[in-house]
């Protein structure tokens, strides 16, 4: 079955660093991948999505490209800011994101220093 | 954001007791989800649907049922409450497939078996 596996953290970073939180997976299909944003006491939002190889999704700096090759879908960003402490989770859909579910990974938490 | 409603945003109840969740979209959206997170488990999907009364199993589904008798409702009972069902609950909804159109969480309830 299709499976996504990130680093779970928690990953502590000091304000402006680079930030890479790896997301690789598995699929019978040819996925659309995800990438989704937590933070406390909320609801998940969408950051990001690609839908097919060499796609780069990007928004509000982040950004991720789809590499079916390594089968991979990193988010980076260049300069991490307080703001961006939550829980990141990748998460993929063999059906283009509509029926059958997300299949996502356990979640990376990521804490931002002063 | 997503006119997503979920109720209660907050349960404790008791094990054995029926209890009822329920998800209310403004966006006329075929596809809804109810998914259950758990530490160390990320995202599980318990059941989805793709129309009024057409609903199907996900991964988590024992214990559960769903139903959806209009687009805009879709209700997850836990018919006798287990302890093992104490969980945050979330709703998604999307629309267009063919589009890769992506899923959109509502905030989540909070539910508790005593």
């Amino acid at each position: 079955g299709d499976s996504v596996t990130q680093m779970e953290g928690p990953v502590t970073l000091s304000e402006e660093a680079f930030l890479t939180i790896n997301c690789t997976y598995t699929a019978t299909g040819y996925p659309s991948l995800f990438w989704y944003v937590q933070y406390p006491g909320e609801g998940l939002q969408l950051l990001l999505k690609a839908t097919k190889a060499d796609d780069k999704g990007s928004n509000k700096g982040f950004e991720a490209t789809y590499r079916k090759e390594t089968t991979s879908f990193h988010l980076e960003k260049g300069s991490v800011q307080v703001s961006d402490s939550a829980v990141y989770f990748c998460a993929l859909s063999d059906s283009g994101g509509g029926a059958d579910g997300l299949t996502f990974g356990k979640g990376t938490h990521l804490i931002i220093q002063p | 954001d997503a006119g997503i409603t979920q109720s209660p945003r907050h349960k404790v109840t008791e094990t054995g007791t029926p209890v009822t969740l329920r998800c209310h979209q403004t966006e006329n959206h075929r596809y809804m989800y109810w998914y259950r997170q758990d530490p160390g488990h990320g995202l599980r999907l318990i059941h989805y649907s793709y129309g009024v009364k057409d609903t199907d199993k996900g991964e988590v589904s024992d214990g559960y049922s769903v139903s959806r008798s209009k687009t805009e409702d879709f209700l997850l009972t836990l018919e006798s409450a287990t302890s093992s069902q104490t969980s945050v609950y979330f709703c998604a909804i999307s629309g267009d497939r063919a589009l890769n159109q992506p899923q959109h969480f509502g905030d989540g309830t909070r539910l508790s078996i005593l």
